[in-house]
């Protein structure tokens, strides 16, 4: 059973503050890694991808990934009310099947 | 362009029905793939193609099946619908393989009583 963990939450954060997110999987042929945002009632949408061991940095967000121990994380910096929804931690071997974490809820605070 | 388009928005069946999820995405795009979000969970896979004529199946494709006869369409088919298959199901589209942007339909809310 190929599995994705996350922190289901609620994480709270002040606004401004760094939001941090963490996911491991168990499959050590994953590949390629995905953060996805989720609105209550709307549809995932794509945040970020990462497949190699480091940081990858987009804007105020920050995907780390580290193979060895099997662990993906994002950081969001000078968090927004607007990010306040539910992140999905997602990762795929063959690239064509994904599968994915059960989702962290992330509540911004103002 | 409309990107990903999936309908009905919400249906509701009774155990035994049958019925078919439309998928149409006008970005001509290879990959197609059908979700199921039971609430307070993560997506699950349920069948996807890498073209027409090509399908296959995700981690969870009991009880569904699914045909890809042009780029464009990817209709999942619910046969004899029984409770568990209560869910949001998600079509998405990509061009190639990861690690290419996924599109996600609007998803359609489907309840069997």
């Amino acid at each position: 059973q190929k599995e994705v963990e996350q922190n289901s939450g609620p994480l709270s954060v002040p606004e401004g503050a760094i939001a941090s997110l963490n996911c491991t999987y168990s499959d050590r042929g994953s590949q390629s890694f995905f953060w996805y945002r989720q609105y209550s009632g709307k549809s995932p949408e794509l945040i970020m991808f990462i497949y190699s061991n480091g940081d990858k940095e987009d804007g105020r967000f920050t995907a780390q990934l580290n193979k060895a121990s099997q662990y993906v994380s994002l950081l969001i910096r000078d968090s927004q009310p607007s990010d306040s929804a539910t992140y999905l931690c997602a990762a795929s071997n063959t690239g064509n099947q994904f599968y994915f974490g059960t989702g962290t809820s992330l509540t911004v605070i103002p | 362009n409309a990107g990903v388009t999936q309908t009905p928005k919400f249906r509701i069946l009774k155990i035994g029905q049958s019925m078919t999820l439309q998928c149409t995405q006008d970005m001509n795009h290879n990959y197609m793939y059908w979700y199921r979000q039971d609430p307070g969970m993560g997506l699950k896979l349920i069948y996807y193609s890498v073209g027409a004529g090509i399908t296959d199946k995700g981690e969870v494709p009991n009880g569904y099946n699914v045909s890809r006869s042009t780029t464009e369409d990817f209709p999942l088919r619910l046969e004899l619908a029984a409770p568990s298959q209560t869910s949001v199901y998600f079509c998405a589209s990509s061009y190639s393989s990861v690690p290419d942007t996924q599109y996600f339909g609007p998803g359609t809310r489907l309840t069997v009583l």
